[in-house]
């Protein structure tokens, strides 16, 4: 079964703009990772999280995780058409590698 | 550095026919994946070994799915019989092991091989 929930299903901006996309999840976890998917290719890790962080950046990636209300959120800044991809939310529990993935969100930046 | 390679891309079978789709993760990573993605919905776990142990196959639908890693490196997932509903990609990932990794979990990822069941 899936863990996560991404929110929203799909989301159109132009570029430039600021891209925000969330994720729930129902259990403890262990960490919680973001991936990119453009079409018709296999996933790419983007960030990693762990339980004990609250937020972490990379380029113009930030993640935030809040475990009281078992959420995430994924903020790409100052878009780009290649940003044009499904993102999934993937929680992992403790001592196990075993991640579940949410259903994604669809993003689609406008040139 | 080499990644998750897989094969075939694309497979195109009839229903009740078998089909099998191998993958040979990154070289080192002890732990290897085997996922679903039906269009439209996130990868959904169906077998996850450690070496070449079977770990967790909670959501591999045994009666018709096997996946196998004699020797702890490359994989075979097959399909015998094929459904329509197995129409999906078929992705293959890998990781270090996680008592070395500790936390950082992050898998990698393969191409993915698109089964069309008709």
């Amino acid at each position: 079964s899936q863990q996560g929930e991404e929110d929203p299903q799909a989301l159109s901006i132009q570029e430039g703009e600021n891209a925000t996309m969330n994720c729930s999840y129902k259990t403890s976890i262990n960490n919680l990772q973001w991936y990119r998917q453009n079409s018709g290719r296999g996933l790419v890790h983007l960030i990693l999280i762990r339980s004990n962080e609250r937020e972490k950046h990379s380029g113009r990636l930030r993640v935030t995780l809040d475990t009281s209300k078992k959420s995430s959120s994924l903020l790409i800044t100052a878009s780009r058409a290649a940003d044009t991809a499904s993102y999934f939310c993937a929680t992992a529990v403790y001592n196990n590698n075993d991640m579940r993935f949410g259903a994604g969100t669809r993003l689609t930046v406008k040139p | 550095e080499a990644g998750v390679a897989q094969s075939p891309r694309y497979k195109i079978i009839e229903k009740r026919q078998s089909v099998a789709f191998w993958c040979n993760p990154i070289s080192g990573h002890a732990t290897l994946y085997w996922y679903q993605q039906i269009l439209g919905q996130g990868p959904k776990l169906l077998i996850q070994f450690q070496n070449n142990g079977v770990v967790d196959d909670s959501q591999l639908p045994k009666d018709r799915f096997s996946a196998e890693r004699l020797k702890g490196v490359d994989s075979t997932l097959k399909i015998q019989p094929a459904k329509l509903e197995d129409s999906a990609v078929y992705l293959c990932a890998s990781s270090l092991d996680l008592k070395t990794s500790g936390v950082n979990n992050e898998q990698f990822f393969g191409p993915g091989t698109r089964l069309t069941v008709l």
